[in-house]
């Protein structure tokens, strides 16, 4: 089993559209959660830390359920802008490798 | 201006003639990694090291080689680069025992072997 696994997409949705991102993680030691965020040819960026009681940051939304592991990703009145691919990371302790999925494509559409 | 600088950017060379990958990072962390992407198999670890004289293999390190001398600096070797090392390079940095997780990456270096 991988340890971090998403749903590779392509995810098309039309502009404004509410789309969700859900990645499940193995180790249940796991302790930090992020999203990043990848555009095309660029470098991975952090979007955003998720935390336990779940968080937002205007219109992306991250919460995580522990019981179930797994991560989840909400994005609200979607933009152009956010066609990207997004990438689920996970790690055990700040001392050890982050861990990464093979990410999530959306396509934004006008 | 909070950094990581990879070069180059852009090389092409062919099979068998030695390269190197320089990676160097303005933020004092302990912490740095080199990743390999690849359509279809997302980021892979090839080596990290924890701190100055520390380094330890990560998923796919072989053909791969590297040297903590310095904190800012990480450089990446192909002692002998094979077409199946074509792919895109990222090299990584973050504080130590963060649980901030925020890995700064430099813009990336495309690698082709011929």
């Amino acid at each position: 089993r991988k340890e971090v696994e998403q749903d590779p997409g392509p995810f098309n949705v039309p502009e404004g559209a509410t789309v969700a991102f859900n990645c499940t993680y193995s180790n249940s030691a796991s302790q930090s959660f992020f999203w990043y965020r990848q555009d095309c040819r660029k470098e991975p960026k952090l979007l955003m830390s998720v935390y336990s009681s779940g968080n937002e940051d205007g219109r992306f939304t991250a919460q995580l359920n522990r019981a179930s592991q797994y991560i989840s990703l909400l994005i609200r009145d979607s933009k152009l802008s956010d066609s990207a691919t997004y990438l689920c990371v996970v790690g055990v302790s700040g001392n050890t490798p982050l861990v990464f999925g093979k990410g999530t494509r959306l396509s934004v559409i006008a | 201006e909070a950094q990581v600088t990879q070069n180059p950017r852009y090389l092409i060379t062919v099979t068998g003639k030695k390269l190197t990958v320089t990676c160097s990072q303005n933020m004092n962390h302990e912490y740095m990694s080199w990743y390999r992407q690849d359509p279809g198999l997302g980021l892979r670890q090839i080596y990290y090291s924890m701190n100055v004289e520390v380094t330890d293999k990560g998923d796919v390190p072989e053909g791969y080689k590297v040297s903590r001398k310095e904190k800012r600096n990480f450089p990446l070797i192909l002692e002998s680069p094979s077409p199946n090392q074509t792919s895109l390079y990222f090299c990584a940095s973050r504080r130590q025992g963060s649980n901030t997780g925020e890995l700064f990456f430099g813009e990336g270096s495309r690698l082709t072997v011929l």
